[in-house]
């Protein structure tokens, strides 16, 4: 089945840098791969999603790219600011489409 | 518009006690699904549901029941707690499948197993 790695597990920033969170995917048959957020004691929350049919996708300050050949996608914040610390966690569809796998999560934590 | 709703947000049980964590939807989703959620390991899944009647097993289904008798419901019951269902759990409906849209999820329900 799908699997997916997520790096790195902590990153800290400081406030107005640029932040990246790396994901790989095993399935080269997954077409889906969104983002959540999930702030301290909340639910996870879709920041931003992305489909295999394109490369990169961009929301005001938030930005993913996908590699399809590497099967590899990322998540890139900038102009970070301290509401954007959090819990990340990158997704993939799976084969059939009827399954998320998430990864294990990035601790983000932007430092003022 | 409630979105995903579970109940209860905290529990406490006992080594081999059952109980049921509760979920519903007004979206009218057909795709409904179970994670739980522990430290360093993401979101797991337990069990899915496309649609009213149909039910299939995730990642980690042992320890856990779940049935979709209407497209707004969907209960996860635990048949024998054990300390190793200690966790956080969540609910989350889609509105077809897992792989192309949006999941939206419930807040969480809290479990602690003694």
């Amino acid at each position: 089945g799908e699997n997916v790695e997520q790096h790195p597990s902590t990153l800290s920033v400081q406030e107005g840098d640029s932040a990246v969170i790396k994901c790989t995917y095993s399935d080269s048959a997954s077409n889906y791969f969104p983002w959540y957020k999930q702030e301290l004691g909340k639910r996870p929350q879709l920041i931003i999603d992305i489909r295999s049919n394109v490369g990169e996708k961009k929301d005001q300050r938030i930005a993913v790219t996908l590699n399809k050949t590497a099967k590899h996608f990322s998540l890139h914040i900038t102009e970070t600011q301290p509401e954007d610390s959090a819990v990340y966690f990158c997704a993939a569809s799976n084969r059939r489409g009827n399954k998320l796998v998430f990864g294990a999560g990035t601790i983000l934590r932007v430092k003022s | 518009n409630a979105g995903v709703t579970q109940t209860p947000k905290f529990q406490v049980l006992k080594t081999g006690q059952s109980m049921t964590l509760q979920c519903a939807q007004d979206m009218n989703h057909e795709y409904m699904s179970w994670y739980r959620q522990d430290p360093g390991m993401g979101l797991r899944l337990i069990h899915y549901s496309v649609g009213a009647g149909i039910t299939d097993q995730g990642e980690v289904p042992n320890g856990y029941n779940v049935s979709r008798s209407t497209t707004e419901d969907f209960p996860l019951r635990l048949l024998s707690a054990a300390p190793s269902q200690t966790s956080v759990y969540f609910c989350a409906s889609s509105y077809i499948w897992a792989g192309n849209t949006e999941a939206f999820f419930g807040q969480g329900t809290r479990l602690t197993v003694v």
